[in-house]
């Protein structure tokens, strides 16, 4: 059973440029979270969806930053015109269901220059 | 406000020797989970282990084990027989009834030495 997935796991972008994280839950996952961990900090959680509806985005800006989990396919977090601080390692977590222990994913490291 | 503590900043051990790392918490709420990951220096977060509020024993995975003592409200983590591979970074969690989120703690940065 793969675990949770997420690409790319470096993410190199300028100013004013859109970023995509993808994420693949772990296999019979129906609940993915969005967490951002800036360097040498905890995570902070951003959104929580299940398939095709968003749960909890109250810890994601309001601006420029939205997230997916489409019917088909993976998660989708999406950043438009990156500031640099945007930049940070963010995590993709599954469970099976609420409250259940929640498997992290490599971590996308997005660098804004 | 729920809120995860962990008060040290870093931590060394002997190689062989047991450590316990600290993690408090703070919420009203009579039901939530209390979790530890483990972030390597390669940066993936590993499940280490999990502690319902209801749950009479302490949890144990191997050399991991979970001193919870729910009225100090405090979920230390214990690893026994430390080994070079345990230094890593080292989080607290906790997941709340009804907010199924987990919050995290600053962390706790373990160094076992040889």
């Amino acid at each position: 059973n793969a675990g949770v997935m997420q690409n790319p796991r470096h993410l190199v972008r300028r100013r004013g440029q859109e970023a995509r994280l993808r994420c693949s839950p772990m296999k019979g996952h129906s609940h993915v979270y969005w967490y951002r961990q800036l360097p040498e900090e905890g995570l902070k959680f951003m959104v929580y969806l299940q398939k095709e509806n968003i749960i909890d985005e109250s810890g994601m800006p309001k601006e420029r930053f939205s997230a997916e989990f489409p019917k088909e396919g993976p998660s989708i977090l999406r950043i438009q015109q990156v500031v640099r601080g945007d930049s940070a390692a963010y995590f993709c977590a599954s469970s099976p269901q609420v409250e259940e222990t929640q498997y992290f994913g490599p971590g996308t490291r997005l660098l804004v220059l | 406000a729920q809120k995860i503590t962990q008060t040290q900043p870093g931590m060394f051990v002997q190689e062989k020797e047991a450590v316990t790392l600290d993690c408090t918490y703070d919420t009203s709420d009579q039901s939530y989970g209390l979790f530890w990951y483990k972030q390597p220096s390669s940066g993936e977060m590993i499940f280490l282990i999990y502690q319902g509020s209801y749950d009479e024993q302490n949890a144990t995975e191997g050399r991991y084990s979970l001193n919870f003592q729910k009225a100090r409200k405090s979920a230390n983590l214990v690893i026994s027989a430390s080994q070079l591979g345990d230094s890593a970074m080292y989080f607290c969690a906790m997941s709340f009834s009804g907010n199924t989120p987990l919050v995290f703690g600053k962390g706790t940065r373990l160094s076992v030495i040889a």
